[in-house]
């Protein structure tokens, strides 16, 4: 299963919201993860099945949809929140991840 | 809390074999699948393998499939990756996750990484 994530990069204001797609090449129901990575650390998790906040993650992220369409939102961007963001599949066994997309402050 | 310690990168050349380990604490070992992915210089995230709680499944990327075995041993709460026939389009941080539950489909927790350089 392929994952189109878009866009590639994103430039916002502190303020902002911002929103990034994901699209499944197949119906994945609602097998989706987002992760957020910053610069020279390992990713960390935030939302899951779709739409669920992962424990401590502050509620200005969310996500939603299923089937092939995916949209993850952060509401009110904050300087903290630059990094690059992935959707992640399982249709299990095989896992895979979006090409990520760059958040960086205008 | 949680703690994942990955080991055992460096640099090889190729078509050797080089194994990493990942030393987990904070948690039962035993009752959660775990992963590997790794990250080229540069690039984003691609997962490699997912074993399950107890060692009965494994799955691997069609990338590394026939090079590359997961493993864990669940009495040192240890997941290994073996690496063999290893290619220069191999070298990248390789992470070790866990799971959300004891098979694979959501990495909760990841180590910092281990890097892997492939080079003649």
């Amino acid at each position: 299963i392929q994952m189109t994530q878009s866009p590639s990069s994103l430039s916002a204001s502190v303020g902002d919201r911002v929103t990034i797609t994901c699209q499944a090449s197949q119906d994945i129901s609602d097998y989706l993860n987002w992760y957020q990575q910053k610069p020279g650390r390992a990713p960390k998790l935030l939302i899951y099945d779709a739409s669920n906040l992962a424990t401590g993650v502050p509620s200005r992220f969310s996500g939603s949809g299923s089937g092939t369409d995916f949209t993850f939102s952060i509401n009110s961007l904050q300087p903290e929140d630059i990094a690059t963001y992935y959707c992640q599949q399982y249709n299990i066994p095989a896992l895979t991840f979006g090409g990520g997309t760059k958040v960086e402050i205008k | 809390q949680v703690q994942l310690v990955e080991s055992g990168g460096g640099a090889v050349q190729p078509g050797r074999s080089l194994r990493l380990s990942c030393a987990a604490s904070g948690f039962t070992f035993n009752i959660y699948g775990m992963h590997w992915v790794r990250q080229a210089p540069g690039k984003g995230l691609e997962w490699v393998a997912v074993i399950w709680y107890d060692g009965s499944n494994k799955y691997h990327a069609d990338s590394v499939k026939g090079r590359f075995t997961v493993s864990r041993d669940n009495s040192k709460n240890t997941l290994y990756l073996q690496m063999n026939s290893l290619r220069a389009d191999d070298t990248a941080v390789y992470y070790c996750a866990r799971d959300r539950t004891s098979a694979g489909t959501t990495l909760d927790y990841w180590g910092q990484g281990t890097l892997v350089t492939v080079s003649s």
